[in-house]
């Protein structure tokens, strides 16, 4: 069954730094997220993505984050200069059409010390 | 902006016994109720959803139900066991595609 993969599983990065998540959507999927969940709480969505634009994002996706995807199959999410409270999982996730289900991929950790 | 409330936030029962989640949503709007199960170190799961034209929907031991009028949603699972173990999280979505979530339940099924 397909599956959306995301690399790292972990990242550890110094606060200011630049990191670039990574995710390979599933592939006949055509809209793509990000969402990202602080330790114990709920899942937030951050941004939605649809033929090469962002369909929709949230207040926490300001000018520090951007989202890209470079080919056909990788679907990226850069973080210019990270700060503490970036500290979270990062969650990937795809559907076919924007109404139909998401599919999320195991998670990049990401701890900013 | 639509908001989802989920409770209880923690659930202890026996195998074999029924499990019930609750959820409430604000936007009127919202047309689309996943529930995601997810377990330590994972990403969600989807384990069932609904449409808001239907009012119920069943899959084996799960079952999900919809009260558009009064904006609540439920997930049902009967006969509960130890796998069934994790943290579920309900989400509502409108037209637009992005998922709000609820603020997760913790079940424990005690063998």
């Amino acid at each position: 069954e397909p599956e959306v993969t995301q690399t790292p599983s972990h990242q550890v990065t110094q606060m200011g730094q630049e990191v670039i998540l990574r995710c390979v959507p599933i592939s006949n999927h055509l809209y793509f997220y990000w969402y990202r969940q602080i330790l114990g709480q709920k899942v937030e969505f951050l941004v939605s993505f649809y033929n090469n634009e962002i369909s929709e994002k949230s207040e926490i996706f300001d000018d520090q984050f951007s989202v890209e995807r470079p080919d056909g199959s990788n679907f990226t999410l850069k973080i210019r200069s990270t700060k503490l409270e970036d500290s979270a999982m990062y969650f990937c996730a795809s559907s076919r059409d924007g109404a139909d289900t998401q599919y999320f991929g195991p998670g990049t950790r990401l701890t900013v010390l | 902006g639509e908001n989802v409330e989920q409770h209880p936030s923690t659930l202890s029962v026996q195998e074999g016994d029924s499990a019930v989640i609750k959820c409430t949503y604000s936007d009127s709007a919202s047309n689309y109720f996943p529930w995601y199960k997810q377990e330590l170190g994972k990403g969600p799961q989807l384990i069932i959803d609904i449409r808001s034209n239907v009012g119920e929907k069943k899959d084996q031991r799960i079952a999900v139900t919809l009260n558009k009028t009064a904006k609540h949603f439920s997930l049902h699972i009967t006969e509960t066991q130890p796998e069934d173990s994790a943290v579920y999280f309900c989400a509502a979505s409108s037209n637009t595609d992005k998922l709000i979530f609820g603020t997760g339940t913790r079940l424990q099924v005690f063998p």
